[in-house]
Protein backbone atom coordinates (compact mmCIF):
# COMPACT_ATOMS: atom_id res chain seq x y z
CA UNK A 1 0.00 0.00 0.00
CA UNK A 2 1.63 3.22 -1.14
CA UNK A 3 1.61 6.24 0.67
CA UNK A 4 0.51 8.44 -2.26
CA UNK A 5 -2.75 7.17 -4.42
CA UNK A 6 -2.28 6.87 -8.28
CA UNK A 7 -4.88 5.05 -10.58
CA UNK A 8 -2.90 1.77 -11.29
CA UNK A 9 -3.56 2.05 -15.47
CA UNK A 10 -4.75 4.98 -17.95
CA UNK A 11 -5.39 5.17 -21.29
CA UNK A 12 -5.44 7.14 -24.37
CA UNK A 13 -5.53 7.44 -28.23
CA UNK A 14 -2.30 9.17 -30.30
CA UNK A 15 -3.19 12.96 -29.93
CA UNK A 16 -5.49 12.58 -26.64
CA UNK A 17 -4.53 13.92 -23.63
CA UNK A 18 -4.26 12.12 -20.32
CA UNK A 19 -4.25 12.91 -16.74
CA UNK A 20 -2.98 11.43 -14.15
CA UNK A 21 -3.76 11.74 -10.47
CA UNK A 22 -1.46 11.27 -7.34
CA UNK A 23 -3.63 12.09 -4.23
CA UNK A 24 -1.67 12.26 -0.39
CA UNK A 25 -2.23 14.02 2.58
CA UNK A 26 -1.21 17.16 4.41
CA UNK A 27 1.82 15.99 5.72
CA UNK A 28 2.85 14.96 2.02
CA UNK A 29 1.35 16.61 -0.87
CA UNK A 30 0.09 19.22 1.30
CA UNK A 31 2.71 20.80 2.59
CA UNK A 32 5.73 19.52 -0.42
CA UNK A 33 6.93 19.86 -3.53
CA UNK A 34 5.61 17.04 -5.75
CA UNK A 35 7.83 15.63 -8.35
CA UNK A 36 6.77 13.17 -11.56
CA UNK A 37 8.87 9.99 -12.99
CA UNK A 38 8.05 8.20 -16.22
CA UNK A 39 9.38 4.72 -16.32
CA UNK A 40 9.81 2.47 -19.54
CA UNK A 41 10.30 -1.70 -19.28
CA UNK A 42 14.12 -2.02 -18.37
CA UNK A 43 15.06 1.19 -17.65
CA UNK A 44 15.51 3.87 -14.78
CA UNK A 45 13.20 5.92 -13.80
CA UNK A 46 13.49 9.80 -15.48
CA UNK A 47 12.34 13.17 -13.71
CA UNK A 48 9.47 14.23 -15.62
CA UNK A 49 7.97 17.39 -13.56
CA UNK A 50 9.45 19.30 -10.51
CA UNK A 51 8.42 21.61 -8.06
CA UNK A 52 4.45 20.69 -8.63
CA UNK A 53 5.15 22.04 -12.36
CA UNK A 54 8.63 22.64 -13.67
CA UNK A 55 9.88 20.91 -16.47
CA UNK A 56 13.94 19.87 -16.72
CA UNK A 57 15.53 20.40 -19.92
CA UNK A 58 14.66 18.06 -22.39
CA UNK A 59 11.17 16.75 -20.96
CA UNK A 60 8.63 17.93 -23.62
CA UNK A 61 6.40 20.78 -23.30
CA UNK A 62 3.72 18.02 -23.61
CA UNK A 63 3.43 17.02 -20.06
CA UNK A 64 2.69 19.41 -17.31
CA UNK A 65 2.08 18.94 -13.86
CA UNK A 66 -0.28 20.82 -11.38
CA UNK A 67 -0.71 20.27 -7.34
CA UNK A 68 -3.94 21.56 -5.58
CA UNK A 69 -4.28 21.25 -1.36
CA UNK A 70 -3.20 17.28 -1.09
CA UNK A 71 -3.64 16.25 -4.50
CA UNK A 72 -1.24 16.92 -7.51
CA UNK A 73 -2.06 15.75 -11.36
CA UNK A 74 0.56 15.48 -14.47
CA UNK A 75 -1.10 16.21 -17.84
CA UNK A 76 -0.25 14.52 -20.99
CA UNK A 77 -1.55 16.32 -24.19
CA UNK A 78 -0.81 14.99 -27.84
CA UNK A 79 -0.07 11.12 -26.40
CA UNK A 80 2.89 9.55 -28.66
CA UNK A 81 3.38 6.14 -28.57
CA UNK A 82 6.49 6.77 -26.88
CA UNK A 83 4.48 8.21 -23.97
CA UNK A 84 3.60 4.34 -22.71
CA UNK A 85 5.43 4.16 -19.79
CA UNK A 86 5.02 4.00 -15.87
CA UNK A 87 4.40 7.57 -14.14
CA UNK A 88 5.31 7.85 -10.47
CA UNK A 89 4.93 10.81 -8.39
CA UNK A 90 6.77 11.52 -5.68
CA UNK A 91 7.51 13.57 -2.70
CA UNK A 92 8.61 14.18 1.05
CA UNK A 93 6.39 12.93 4.13
CA UNK A 94 6.68 15.25 6.98
CA UNK A 95 5.36 12.74 9.58
CA UNK A 96 7.26 9.86 8.04
CA UNK A 97 10.95 11.61 7.42
CA UNK A 98 11.20 10.03 4.45
CA UNK A 99 10.76 10.17 0.55
CA UNK A 100 7.31 8.42 -0.60
CA UNK A 101 6.07 7.35 -4.14
CA UNK A 102 2.50 6.82 -5.47
CA UNK A 103 2.13 3.26 -6.62
CA UNK A 104 2.51 4.16 -10.60
CA UNK A 105 0.25 4.40 -13.56
CA UNK A 106 0.84 2.47 -16.80
CA UNK A 107 -0.14 4.72 -19.47
CA UNK A 108 -1.10 2.31 -22.79
CA UNK A 109 -1.34 4.62 -25.86
CA UNK A 110 -4.05 2.45 -27.62
CA UNK B 1 27.29 14.72 -18.99
CA UNK B 2 26.09 13.22 -15.18
CA UNK B 3 26.15 9.60 -15.02
CA UNK B 4 26.06 7.00 -12.17
CA UNK B 5 27.36 3.21 -12.59
CA UNK B 6 25.92 0.88 -9.93
CA UNK B 7 27.48 -2.74 -9.38
CA UNK B 8 27.81 -4.98 -6.79
CA UNK B 9 24.37 -6.59 -7.13
CA UNK B 10 23.77 -10.34 -7.42
CA UNK B 11 22.54 -13.38 -5.76
CA UNK B 12 22.95 -14.01 -1.53
CA UNK B 13 21.37 -15.77 0.96
CA UNK B 14 18.94 -14.51 3.44
CA UNK B 15 20.87 -13.11 6.88
CA UNK B 16 23.97 -12.36 4.09
CA UNK B 17 25.49 -9.38 3.33
CA UNK B 18 26.12 -7.08 0.19
CA UNK B 19 27.99 -4.27 -0.70
CA UNK B 20 26.57 -1.98 -3.82
CA UNK B 21 28.87 0.79 -5.43
CA UNK B 22 27.87 3.79 -7.31
CA UNK B 23 30.43 5.37 -9.18
CA UNK B 24 29.08 9.13 -10.13
CA UNK B 25 30.61 11.18 -13.05
CA UNK B 26 30.33 14.27 -14.96
CA UNK B 27 29.74 16.37 -11.48
CA UNK B 28 31.54 17.33 -8.39
CA UNK B 29 30.13 14.30 -5.92
CA UNK B 30 30.97 16.58 -2.78
CA UNK B 31 28.06 19.07 -3.79
CA UNK B 32 25.58 16.56 -4.07
CA UNK B 33 23.40 14.52 -1.86
CA UNK B 34 22.75 11.14 -2.81
CA UNK B 35 19.91 8.90 -2.81
CA UNK B 36 19.95 5.03 -2.63
CA UNK B 37 15.99 3.73 -4.26
CA UNK B 38 14.54 0.01 -4.51
CA UNK B 39 12.05 -1.61 -7.13
CA UNK B 40 11.07 -4.90 -6.23
CA UNK B 41 10.34 -7.38 -9.27
CA UNK B 42 7.34 -6.00 -11.02
CA UNK B 43 6.49 -3.51 -8.13
CA UNK B 44 6.69 0.26 -8.08
CA UNK B 45 9.80 2.72 -6.30
CA UNK B 46 10.94 2.80 -2.58
CA UNK B 47 13.07 5.26 -1.36
CA UNK B 48 15.84 3.79 0.77
CA UNK B 49 18.24 6.13 2.31
CA UNK B 50 20.26 9.36 1.43
CA UNK B 51 23.61 10.27 2.04
CA UNK B 52 23.92 14.38 2.33
CA UNK B 53 26.72 15.96 -0.27
CA UNK B 54 29.43 15.85 2.47
CA UNK B 55 28.73 12.78 4.20
CA UNK B 56 27.31 14.25 7.52
CA UNK B 57 24.21 12.67 7.94
CA UNK B 58 22.15 9.84 6.53
CA UNK B 59 18.15 8.97 6.68
CA UNK B 60 16.80 5.83 6.35
CA UNK B 61 13.33 4.27 5.50
CA UNK B 62 12.16 2.62 8.19
CA UNK B 63 11.86 -0.81 6.39
CA UNK B 64 16.02 -0.93 6.38
CA UNK B 65 17.35 1.15 9.18
CA UNK B 66 19.71 -0.44 11.77
CA UNK B 67 20.26 -3.48 8.47
CA UNK B 68 21.68 -0.63 5.93
CA UNK B 69 24.41 1.93 5.96
CA UNK B 70 24.95 4.61 3.29
CA UNK B 71 28.25 6.14 2.85
CA UNK B 72 30.22 8.06 0.11
CA UNK B 73 34.16 8.69 -0.55
CA UNK B 74 34.04 12.20 -2.45
CA UNK B 75 37.39 11.75 -3.36
CA UNK B 76 37.17 8.72 -5.56
CA UNK B 77 33.38 9.80 -6.52
CA UNK B 78 31.89 6.82 -5.32
CA UNK B 79 28.81 6.04 -3.01
CA UNK B 80 28.22 2.78 -0.95
CA UNK B 81 25.49 1.20 0.25
CA UNK B 82 26.25 -1.39 2.59
CA UNK B 83 22.98 -4.12 3.56
CA UNK B 84 23.04 -6.03 6.11
CA UNK B 85 20.92 -9.40 7.76
CA UNK B 86 19.37 -9.38 4.00
CA UNK B 87 15.79 -10.32 3.86
CA UNK B 88 14.13 -12.40 0.72
CA UNK B 89 11.86 -8.32 0.74
CA UNK B 90 14.61 -6.64 0.25
CA UNK B 91 15.03 -8.54 -3.37
CA UNK B 92 14.95 -5.71 -5.87
CA UNK B 93 17.13 -3.43 -8.29
CA UNK B 94 18.68 -0.98 -6.61
CA UNK B 95 19.44 2.31 -7.83
CA UNK B 96 21.54 5.55 -6.68
CA UNK B 97 20.10 8.79 -7.89
CA UNK B 98 21.44 12.40 -7.23
CA UNK B 99 19.53 15.02 -5.99
CA UNK B 100 18.79 17.87 -7.87
CA UNK B 101 21.06 20.35 -6.46
CA UNK B 102 21.59 21.88 -2.72
CA UNK B 103 18.25 22.84 -1.58
CA UNK B 104 16.15 20.07 -3.46
CA UNK B 105 16.66 16.65 -2.55
CA UNK B 106 14.50 14.93 -5.52
CA UNK B 107 15.66 12.37 -7.31
CA UNK B 108 17.18 13.96 -10.12
CA UNK B 109 19.52 11.83 -12.39
CA UNK B 110 19.34 7.80 -11.72
CA UNK B 111 21.65 4.95 -12.90
CA UNK B 112 21.15 1.94 -14.32
CA UNK B 113 20.36 -0.23 -11.43
CA UNK B 114 21.90 -3.36 -9.92
CA UNK B 115 19.83 -6.47 -8.84
CA UNK B 116 20.02 -7.95 -5.55
CA UNK B 117 18.35 -11.15 -5.14
CA UNK B 118 17.70 -12.46 -1.47
CA UNK B 119 16.99 -15.99 -1.62
CA UNK B 120 18.08 -19.57 -0.25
Amino acid sequence: QSVLTQPPSASGTPGQSVTISCSGTRSNIGGNYVYWYHQVPEAAPKLLIYRNDQRPSGAPDRFSGSKSGTSASLAISGLRSEDEAHYYCATWDDSLSAWVFGGGTKLTVL
Amino acid sequence: QVQMVESGGGAVQPGRSLRLSCAASGFSLSSYGMHWVRQAPGKGLEWVGITYYDGSKEYYADSVKGRFTISRDNSKNMVFLYMSSLRVEDTAVYYCARVLDRNDEAFAYWGQGTLVTVSS
